[in-house]
């Protein structure tokens, strides 16, 4: 099946630096979300946006609805070993209520 | 209250073998999901319910798989004649309003076919 393109597929960086990472398709979406999971665990919900343009942040998490609809960013500030994990955007249109259609995940792994 | 929880949370079965996967989903949550994920990959979207509606199983990959929920509670997903191809985690999640991407996952099944 269909998923979202997202990038850097992985990346190691310093305790403390800021990261971002984004998600692109091909096709608009109309709700895109981020999500984060740890190893052995499920998928956690970080942010939800639900209109083109809307910035929403959660704590040290940045997250925008690009204005075309499809794409999405999440920014982390001063990253913290707890931020090691594999984060997924996640994009859902209208008529399509029941499915979510997911990146190809962006593992970040922090150096102290 | 707890989470969406699975059963078992780890599995290996022979090539050919039928496999229950079992999901309880949080309580008061009429939505519920379940999605494959390969090792290394995102997440496929497998089948929804909603309710007492008819389930959209758009995602089932073959006529081997097969999921029934009873009202808004348990949920089971069940693989016949397993193939090798089949193994992943298998992930169960629900939400409070239908069709809400703010879906809440368990902890997945990891299937190994051996």
């Amino acid at each position: 099946g269909q998923q979202l393109n997202q990038s850097p597929q992985s990346m190691f960086i310093q305790e403390g630096e800021d990261v971002s990472m984004n998600c692109t398709s091909s096709s608009i979406f109309n709700t895109w979300l981020w999500y984060k999971q740890d190893p052995g665990e499920g998928p956690v919900l970080l942010i939800a946006l639900y209109k083109a343009g809307e910035l929403t942040s959660n704590g040290r998490l940045t997250a925008q609805f690009g204005t075309t609809r499809k794409d999405s960013f999440l920014n982390i500030s001063a990253s913290i070993p707890s931020d090691v994990g594999i984060y997924f955007c996640a994009g859902q249109r209208y008529g399509t209520a029941s499915k979510l259609t997911f990146g190809t995940g962006t593992r970040l792994q922090v150096m102290l | 209250g707890a989470g969406v929880s699975q059963s078992p949370s780890n599995k290996v079965t022979e090539k050919g073998k039928d496999v229950e996967l079992r999901c309880d989903p949080i309580s008061g949550h009429t939505a519920l999901y379940w999605y494959r994920q390969r090792l290394g990959q995102g997440l496929e979207f497998l089948i929804y319910f909603q309710g007492n509606s008819a389930p959209d199983k758009s995602g089932l990959p073959s006529d081997r798989f097969s999921a029934e929920r009873t009202g808004e509670s348990v949920s089971t997903l069940t693989i016949q004649r397993t193939q090798q191809e089949d193994s992943a985690v298998y992930l169960c999640a629900s939400s409070l309003a239908p069709g809400s991407g703010e879906q809440y996952f368990g902890p997945g099944t990891r299937l190994t076919v051996t």
